[in-house]
């Protein structure tokens, strides 16, 4: 089944560590997408890549890197310097407009936690 | 600044027809989507308008009028498990920015 996985569904850590989320998919898309959550809002992008080794910051990058070394993967690290970590983050793919698409599949989301 | 407004929630009963509304001001604008996303779950793309006019999906239908920053979803012959959020998103240049979302409960 084709499909955008992410992992694990729940994720504990203290603060002061950094975290990596994963993110997988077997759709063949060349671009990929991390969102963020929070409790009664919208989602917020973080970090898009369009192509293998190439990504662009969105809206509230700050606190966090990506990487973009296979066109399966695209990991998701939040660092210390994120001021409030704790959230639901989202992964998105889809086929590559030359901008960001309309269309987008998402995994199913980690919710990070950091006390 | 940038900003979409929708209602935060609405109620309807099985059978009913219901409009979510949008309103958008945005630096740049290629289009207004619609995600549905339930409880914990992922969203998921519903629709897409590019251009002015109405889109129809089976049961769910979208509407935009760029010159009003407007657009509305339109779910017809609602279901239990239509109960969920709704998302608009703005395509804005280099960016997607999504609504608060609505949250509709649908009685029986």
């Amino acid at each position: 089944d084709g499909g955008i996985t992410q992992s694990p569904k729940y994720l504990f850590r203290k603060e002061g560590q950094n975290v990596t989320l994963s993110c997988e998919q077997n759709l063949n898309h060349d671009a990929m997408y991390w969102y963020r959550q929070d409790p009664g809002q919208g989602l917020r992008l973080i970090y898009y890549s369009q192509i293998v080794n190439d990504f662009q910051k969105g809206d509230i990058a700050e606190g966090y890197s990506v990487s973009r070394e296979k066109k399966e993967s695209f990991p998701l690290t939040v660092t210390s310097a994120q001021k409030n970590p704790t959230a639901f983050y989202l992964c998105a793919s889809s086929i590559s407009s030359g901008t960001v698409s309309y269309e987008q599949y998402f995994g199913p989301g980690t919710r990070l936690t950091v006390t | 600044g940038q900003s979409l407004e929708q209602p935060s929630e609405v109620t309807a009963v099985e059978g009913a027809i219901v409009q979510i509304n949008c309103t958008y001001q945005t630096s740049g604008f290629y289009g207004l989507s619609w995600y549905q996303q339930h409880d914990g779950g992922a969203p998921t793309f519903l629709s897409y308008n590019g251009l002015d006019g109405l889109e129809e999906t089976g049961r769910f239908s979208s509407f935009l009028s760029r010159s009003d920053s407007y657009g509305y979803l339109l779910l017809q012959e609602l279901q239990m498990k239509d109960s969920a959020s709704y998302f608009c998103a703005v395509r804005d240049n280099n960016d997607m920015r999504f609504g608060a979302g609505t949250r509709l409960t649908v009685k029986p």
